[in-house]
């Protein structure tokens, strides 16, 4: 089975740095992604990791340690736009499915 | 226009009504997903295909039937709607065709559903 643990709200300033933590727990994995959702709309894809290590892009940046079963995402120079869910989502080995964790609430203040 | 079109947005009917959400994509992606996400659960798995010719259940199949029409139509039915079927459902996209693990999924706008 898959079990996906996230905090479930953050609270952050504008301008600092925050980062989001994600553990999982799964029989078979093949990568994880992080994916950002606004109130009311669709979740968009920020990164995917399969390799231990960082992945930078831009202002956000995402690590894997496959032995530890853990991620983080990380947000620099925050911005009140930020202010949403950000959703960690396992893959499933062999049938290519997502099991998404319930997603870290995120609120930017100034 | 949107790359995967969800209708309709929103949608209120009653207790054992039947109900269909459509989805349509534009992506040329062979891979389509229904999911429905709660507050406070996170988006679970309802269906998915993998082309015209393959569906699967996900995690929270009961209750629901879907049906691929073709490989950019994939609608999702509540054959007799119950009040806890109420939830926002997304449908999405991928395409491994290239790289299988890396390609993300795309998700449409949502329905959001009331069922009274």
């Amino acid at each position: 089975g898959q079990n996906i643990d996230q905090p479930t709200e953050m609270t952050a300033t504008e301008g600092a740095i925050v980062q989001i933590n994600c553990t999982y727990q799964t029989s078979g994995f093949n990568g994880l992604f992080w994916y950002q959702q606004h109130a009311g709309e669709a979740p968009t894809f920020l990164s995917y990791n399969v390799l231990d290590g960082l992945e930078e892009k831009g202002r956000f940046s995402s690590f894997l340690s496959r032995s530890k079963g853990y991620s983080y995402l990380l947000l620099k120079e925050l911005q009140m736009k930020d202010s949403a869910s950000y959703l960690c989502a396992v893959v499933r080995a062999g049938s290519y499915q997502l099991t998404f964790g319930k997603g870290t609430k995120l609120s930017v203040i100034p | 226009d949107a790359d995967v079109t969800q209708t309709p947005r929103n949608r209120i009917t009653k207790t054992g009504k039947r109900i269909m959400l459509e989805c349509s994509q534009t992506k040329g992606h062979d891979r389509m997903y229904w999911y429905r996400q709660d507050p406070g659960l996170g988006l679970q798995l309802i269906y998915y295909s993998f082309d015209v010719k393959d569906i699967n259940k996900g995690e929270i199949s009961d209750g629901y039937s879907v049906s691929r029409q073709a490989q950019a139509k994939f609608s999702l039915s509540l054959e007799s709607a119950i009040p806890n079927q109420t939830a926002l459902y997304f449908c999405a996209t991928s395409d491994l065709r290239t790289a299988p693990s890396n390609q993300p999924q795309h998700f449409g706008d949502g329905t959001r559903l009331s069922i009274l």
